[in-house]
C-alpha cells in the first residue's frame, strides 16, 4: 500500500460544484502539502500544514480551502469549482521533525486528476 | 521571470548516450536543491539531492554552482528506463517551506 494515499484518483465535475480531495499518510510526518500541476508550469503550492490545525497559504490558494484535523489527514476543498481548476493535484508529506535530521525529501501521493466542465 | 527555469526539452537521445540537464534559480538565498523524476501520469519521486561539492549516484551526477545559481544533472549511459520528466526543485528556506519546482525537462531514450 502507498504511504501517501489520495482519493479520488480521477474526478469529473461541473462548474459550481463543491469538490473535496482527500489525502492520508502512514509515514508519521507532520508536514503535509497540496500542489497542483499544469502542463508547462511545474508544481505550484496551494496550501501547506506543519501540524494538526496549522494551515498556511501557498502560492495559489484562492478558490481553495483545506482542513487538517488529524496528523495523518489533509483534505483540499474547492467550494465552487471552475474550469481553470482542471489540473492534476498532488498531496505530499515531508520528513522535517524538530530534533531529527532533515533530508528535505517530499513524498507524493499518486495524484488526483480533476476535470471541471 | 520564473523562479526556477529548466531546459525546455524534450530531449530525445539514443540508448547509451550521455545527456545533461540544466537548471537556474533566481533566489540567491536558496538553501537546498534537488532533482526529482516524474514518469508520465505518475507522482514525482526524489532522484537525488544536490550538494555544493557535487555528488554522484551510479550513472547520475549532480552539480551545484551557487555563484552562478545553476544546477545540473548528468546522466551517463542512458537506459530506456531513464525516459521521464526531470524536475529541478529548490528549497528557499533551510527548515521552512518553500519548495519551488521548475517546469521539468522531458527525456526520451530511444532504442
Amino acid at each position: 500500500d502507498a504511504d501517501v494515499t489520495q482519493t479520488p484518483r480521477n474526478r469529473i465535475t461541473k462548474t459550481g460544484k463543491r469538490i473535496m480531495l482527500e489525502c492520508s499518510q502512514t509515514k508519521g510526518h507532520d508536514r503535509m502539502y497540496w500542489y497542483r500541476q499544469d502542463p508547462g508550469l511545474g508544481l505550484r503550492l496551494i496550501y501547506y500544514s506543519f501540524d494538526v490545525k496549522d494551515i498556511n497559504k501557498g502560492e495559489i490558494s484562492d478558490g481553495y480551502s483545506v482542513s487538517r484535523q488529524a496528523q495523518a489527514k489533509f483534505s483540499l476543498s474547492l467550494e465552487s469549482a471552475i474550469p481553470n481548476q482542471t489540473a492534476l493535484y498532488f498531496c505530499a508529506t515531508s520528513d522535517l521533525n524538530v530534533g531529527q535530521s532533515y533530508t528535505g525529501e517530499l513524498f507524493f501521493g499518486e495524484g488526483s486528476r480533476l476535470t471541471v466542465l | 521571470r520564473k523562479e526556477v527555469e529548466q531546459d525546455p526539452g524534450p530531449f530525445n537521445v539514443p540508448e547509451g548516450a550521455t545527456v545533461a540537464f540544466n537548471c537556474t534559480y533566481s533566489n540567491s538565498a536558496s538553501q537546498s536543491f534537488f532533482w526529482y523524476r516524474q514518469d508520465c501520469r505518475k507522482e514525482p519521486k526524489l532522484l537525488m539531492s544536490v550538494y555544493s561539492s557535487g555528488n554522484e549516484d551510479g550513472r547520475f551526477t549532480a552539480q551545484l554552482n551557487r555563484a552562478s545559481q545553476y544546477i545540473s544533472l548528468l546522466i551517463r549511459d542512458s537506459k530506456l528506463s531513464d525516459s521521464a520528466t526531470y524536475l529541478c526543485v529548490v528549497n528557499e528556506q533551510e527548515y521552512g517551506q518553500n519548495f519551488v519546482f521548475g517546469p521539468g525537462t522531458r527525456l526520451s531514450v530511444l532504442p
